[in-house]
């Protein structure tokens, strides 16, 4: 079992949906980290929280320590979403190395 | 300012060729990771360097794999004697600083090389 576990693997939506996907850990983190693949394979961090709720335009990232459970919203989905969401975590004895979900593929249909 | 430059961004080898990977970090950034996705697969850690140092190296393979991040110059990952297995997007990230008390920094992304074992 992955010590990262992302759903769904696959996402469709139509333009305007919220969407979530989640993401469950099952290690001790020191730190989460929400990352956007785009179609042409660039990396973009979006966010890195160890508690509670951050919020970056219509992306909203929730983090809950004690069920080792996050959540990524997107709020009025846009079909420039469509990308694939990797969620990825400091190990609370790994320092500074990310350990990576699968990534979920999100399409947000027009 | 920059971001994470990573050259070249594709890059083919022959079946036991050497393949060098280059990684130029953000200005004032001294931490260097590398991390490699297969074909249809998550990312996976292979290293994490500072200058000069390598700090963790646990993701890289016992052999054929270095990776170096000299005082003045870019990062390097270099694979020996390539094999079909090798082929991969290696990406590489930086960030400006880890806090000992685990308050971690963001790791800004390159935009990856591509290598192609034939």
């Amino acid at each position: 079992k992955n010590e990262v576990e992302q759903s769904p693997q696959n996402l469709t939506a139509q333009e305007g949906e919220f969407i979530t996907i989640n993401c469950s850990y099952s290690v001790g983190i020191s730190a989460l980290h929400w990352l956007q693949q785009h179609p042409g394979g660039g990396i973009v961090s979006l966010f890195m929280l160890s508690s509670g709720k951050k919020k970056h335009g219509r992306l909203i990232a929730t983090i809950n320590i004690q069920e080792k459970h996050s959540s990524l919203h997107i709020t009025a989905s846009h079909p420039r979403d469509s990308a694939v969401y990797i969620c990825a975590v400091n190990g609370e004895t790994s320092g500074s190395r990310l350990t990576f979900g699968e990534g979920t593929q999100l399409t947000v249909n027009p | 300012n920059a971001g994470v430059m990573q050259n070249p961004r594709h890059l083919v080898r022959r079946r036991g060729q050497e393949a060098r990977l280059r990684c130029s970090p953000m200005k004032g950034h001294s931490h260097v990771y590398w991390y490699r996705q297969l074909p249809e697969e998550g990312l996976k850690f292979m290293v994490y360097l500072q200058k000069e140092n390598i700090i963790d190296e646990s993701g890289m393979p016992k052999e054929r794999f270095s990776a170096e991040f000299p005082k003045e110059g870019p990062s390097i990952l270099r694979i020996q004697q390539v094999v079909r297995g090798d082929s991969a997007a290696y990406f590489c990230a930086s960030s400006p600083l880890m806090d000992r008390r685990h308050l971690l920094d963001t790791q800004y992304f390159g935009p990856g090389t591509r290598l192609t074992v034939l």
